[in-house]
């Protein structure tokens, strides 16, 4: 267990709803990642939060966006949800303690778009 | 940014036998290399690490090596069991998080 805990296990939806995933990192942990994981696409990193602060972007679409709350726990909206948002998506928690620390992963919301 | 490139996509080995997955990476600031283990229904697992002032990493089957100069670390396992069948992913640590590979399926063949 790494500590990571990802909230809904699973969730379907239709085309153009909107949905939010939670993390709760592990405790310490200051760092949030969210990843999303498909097929062909492998681990694409979205969004980095640290300590409720935003502090680097990767492949996030405008239709996604995410916060870090005061307790550390994060979430993720997606919204406009279209087929090709049907994914894996990722939590990962790091300590505060440079760029060589490991991200320690939770075990993923699965999102169906139907 | 960083790129990092992972090779083969799919490995079999008979069960006994060792495997070795590759991993190439662009950015010679990247310091930090770890190797995560991903199961069916499951996050990715860490399970080994290497720091580029470090060449060579083992724990019990698993061992890491790495090349600072070439740009590129390998993953080494030994007396493969059937429970090592899963996705390895490689990555590279970057300012903003990791840079992973795309992934190699191991297969173990009884």
């Amino acid at each position: 267990d790494s500590g990571v805990t990802q909230t809904p296990k699973h969730l379907i939806t239709a085309t153009g709803q909107r949905v939010t995933l939670r993390c709760s990192p592990r405790s310490g942990d200051l760092s949030v990642y969210w990843y999303q994981q498909s097929l062909d696409q492998g681990l694409q990193f979205l969004i980095q939060y640290y300590n409720g602060e935003e502090r680097a972007k990767g492949n996030i679409l405008e239709r996604f966006s995410a916060q870090q709350f005061p307790d550390l726990h994060s979430e993720l909206n997606l919204s406009s949800l279209e087929l090709g948002d049907s994914a894996l998506y990722f939590c990962a928690s790091s300590p505060p303690n440079g760029v060589s620390s490991p991200l320690h992963f939770g075990n993923g919301t699965r999102l169906t778009v139907t | 940014g960083e790129n990092v490139e992972q090779h083969p996509s799919t490995l079999s080995v008979q069960e006994g036998d060792s495997a070795v997955i590759k991993c190439t990476y662009s950015d010679s600031a990247s310091n930090y290399f770890p190797w995560y283990k991903q199961e069916l229904g499951k996050g990715p697992q860490l399970i080994i690490d290497i720091r580029s002032n470090v060449g060579e990493k083992k724990d019990q089957r698993i061992a890491v090596t790495l090349n600072k100069t070439a740009k590129h670390f390998s993953l080494h396992i030994t007396e493969t069991q059937p429970e090592d069948s899963a996705v390895y992913f490689c990555a590279a640590r970057v300012p903003d998080g990791l840079t992973f590979g795309k992934g190699t399926h191991l297969i173990i063949q009884p």
